[in-house]
């Protein structure tokens, strides 16, 4: 059973500061990572992905995987009070894209 | 001009009933899931269907049938209904590559009394 763990927050931060979060998963044939955004009452919609090892940078977003520790993590520089919401990890592997979601974090950003 | 759109967005039933959820998109994708978020924001896919056929099939109680007349849609429905299926449920789609977005619905929540 594949696993992926977040920790469920919530995560507070001023804004402007850097919110980290970070998430780990179980299998170690996972071949892509997404970072989803669920605001409270919507839909997740996707803010990031990944598949090397490394950082992927996109506006104030950055996403990092290093699959040797099996640790995806996503960094929001200059966070603002939009940014609270629920982020949800999770990891893709096989055929036909069966995603394996985490069960998120919360994210505060305190004004 | 909405992408994944679901019907309805609120259902309230008695437990026993048998209840149905639509879910049609217009992205022209070829891949289409029903994933499940419980109360503490889990959110778990149940079913997925590519060209209309089933191609995932979690461990999900047989009460529980998924049917696509086309690509572009993806109905579900829920026979016997029981508490514990009060969630939202949430339709999405993508194409079939391993690294394609998958885009969803705006939700059904489902109330069991």
């Amino acid at each position: 059973q594949k696993e992926v763990e977040q920790n469920s927050g919530p995560l507070s931060v001023p804004e402007g500061a850097i919110a980290s979060l970070n998430c780990t998963y179980s299998d170690r044939g996972s071949q892509s990572f997404f970072w989803y955004r669920q605001y409270s009452g919507k839909s997740p919609e996707l803010i990031m992905s990944i598949y090397s090892n490394g950082d992927k940078e996109d506006g104030r977003f950055t996403a990092q995987l290093n699959k040797a520790s099996q640790y995806v993590s996503l960094l929001i520089r200059d966070s603002q009070p939009s940014d609270s919401a629920t982020y949800l990890c999770a990891e893709g592997s096989g055929g036909y894209q069966k995603v394996t979601f985490g069960t998120g974090t919360k994210l505060q950003v305190i004004p | 001009d909405t992408a994944v759109s679901q019907t309805p967005k609120y259902l309230v039933t008695q437990m026993g009933n048998d209840k149905s959820i639509k879910c049609e998109q217009n992205l022209g994708h070829d891949t289409m899931y029903w994933y499940k978020q419980d109360s503490k924001k889990f959110l778990k896919i149940m079913f997925s269907y590519n060209n209309k056929e089933l191609i995932i099939n979690e461990t999900v109680p047989n009460r529980f049938s998924p049917k696509s007349p086309d690509k572009a849609h993806l109905n579900l429905h829920i026979n016997s209904l029981e508490l514990g299926d009060s969630a939202v449920y949430f339709c999405a789609s993508s194409q079939d590559g391993l690294r394609d977005t998958q885009y969803f619905g705006p939700g059904t929540r489902l109330t069991v009394l």
